[in-house]
């Protein structure tokens, strides 16, 4: 079975500072990998994918992931934190067998922006 | 389009009361699912459906029934209330992975807002 690990569930940086959240992955077959974010009180919204096509992957508001196979990572990342990306933030997997696309998602890890 | 739509927004049962929670598509999406996040647990499989009239289970189905009598419509039913059965429930829809005719890739799963339930 497909799962992900999100180490930390709650991280604080301050606004101008790195962004750096962990994913790692677990998968007997070549993964299809996400990342969604979720602001308070609403739905997900994709951040970005990963699907093969190449290992540096760029998403939407200045956020990036990198895949890493040797390390079975899929770590999210961005320059500058805006006070703008406090939310959640979850890593998922999905597995596509039979047509479907069934998301397992891990943990969640809350980022939080201090001025 | 309106994407994802979910009704209600939140919801109130007694232990034992029966409900349906709503959830429409109208991006003519094949397939559909329903999760729930819980604190600490992140979201977790429901049910889940890769066209009209064919529904499976997902990781957490016990007490909830679906079907998908069209392609815009997945209704999931909680047929007994539990407390358990407290958390914020979504609703998500993708294209096949055969089509991504809409332009994005085949896997990327829209969810609704949520609906917000509280069984006492």
């Amino acid at each position: 079975a497909q799962s992900v690990t999100q180490l930390g569930s709650h991280v604080s940086v301050s606004e101008g500072a790195l962004v750096l959240l962990r994913c790692n992955y677990s998968s007997s077959v070549p993964p299809y990998l996400f990342w969604y974010v979720q602001y308070p009180n609403q739905g997900l919204q994709l951040l970005l994918k990963y699907t093969s096509a190449a290992t540096l992957v760029k998403g939407i508001n200045g956020f990036e992931a990198e895949f890493k196979k040797s390390e079975t990572s899929f770590h999210l990342t961005k320059p500058s934190a805006h006070m703008s990306d406090a939310a959640e933030y979850f890593c998922a997997v999905s597995d596509i067998a039979g047509g479907g696309n069934k998301l397992t998602f891990g943990t969640g890890t809350q980022l939080k922006v201090e001025l | 389009n309106a994407g994802v739509t979910q009704t209600p927004k939140f919801q109130v049962l007694k232990t034992g009361q029966s409900m349906t929670l709503q959830c429409a598509q109208d991006m003519n999406h094949e397939y559909m699912s329903w999760y729930r996040q819980d604190p600490g647990m992140g979201l977790r499989l429901i049910h889940y459906s890769v066209g009209a009239g064919i529904t499976d289970q997902g990781e957490v189905p016990n007490g909830y029934n679906v079907s998908r009598s069209t392609t815009e419509d997945f209704p999931l039913r909680l047929l007994s209330a539990a407390p358990s059965q407290t958390s914020v429930y979504f609703c998500a829809s993708s294209p096949t992975l055969a089509l991504g005719t809409s332009g994005r890739a085949a896997d990327e799963q829209f969810f609704g807002p949520g609906t917000r339930l509280t069984v006492l």
